[in-house]
């Protein structure tokens, strides 16, 4: 069964310290995983993809991994602001199905 | 305005009331999918339809939930008799067809079932 785990459930940071979110897999086949940031109230906004033959993307002050052999991913903060105070959904798509696979999401909250 | 659109953004139905949500997609969207979101949790998908044709409705909680989209364009998400335990957010994302192409969000209905 495809799954997508993510950790920690939350954190607690402070402003302008940098965090780093995690994401294990067992979608099979592999598509790309992409990362997706719920502010309270809206729905998730794509921040970024990943496609098995890419390691490291960024995206502004976001900067997300991909190791495919060991099916993992991580999204790290750099320099945290207010407005990072979101959850962080990891969402996953295989090549044999139209329905991506969602994580729980890590709910960041960033203290001034 | 180019985004996903639902309505009504909150709806309080009795217990036993019928509801449904809608859904106006991005124009030229075939994917279509809807989600149930409770507080603190990840969303969790209902079903998914390709324009008008409903692929996939596995995770329908039950017969009360149905949706339809039948010009392969609005969609709406009907729930018949609702209970307590319906209440959640209910989000709508619409896609192109292809697998790099993100979701692309609605703002969700609040359902609270009294």
């Amino acid at each position: 069964k495809n799954q997508v785990e993510q950790s920690p459930q939350s954190l607690i940071i402070l402003e302008g310290k940098n965090c780093t979110l995690q994401c294990n897999y067992t979608v099979s086949p592999f598509s790309n995983l992409r990362w997706y940031k719920q502010d309270t109230g809206r729905g998730p906004v794509s921040l970024t993809i990943m496609t098995f033959s890419e390691n490291t993307k960024s995206n502004g002050r976001y900067t997300a991994t991909l190791d495919a052999d060991t099916k993992q991913s991580s999204l790290h903060i750099t320099a945290s602001q207010l407005s990072d105070s979101a959850s962080y959904i990891c969402v996953v798509r295989s090549g044999g199905s139209y329905i991506p696979t969602f994580g729980r999401g890590t709910s960041l909250i960033v203290h001034p | 305005g180019a985004g996903v659109s639902q309505s009504p953004r909150y709806k309080v139905a009795k217990r036993g009331q019928d509801v449904a949500l809608r859904c106006d997609p991005i124009s030229g969207h075939v994917s279509l999918f809807w989600y149930q979101q409770a507080l603190g949790q990840g969303p969790e998908f209902l079903t998914y339809f390709q324009n008008e044709a409903q692929l996939d409705k596995s995770g329908l909680p039950s017969d009360r939930f149905f949706a339809e989209r039948p010009e392969g364009s609005v969609s709406t998400l009907k729930i018949q008799r609702t209970q307590q335990e319906d209440s959640a957010v209910y989000l709508c994302a619409s896609s192109w067809l292809e697998h790099n192409s993100p979701l692309h969000f609605g703002n969700g209905t609040r359902l609270t079932v009294t």
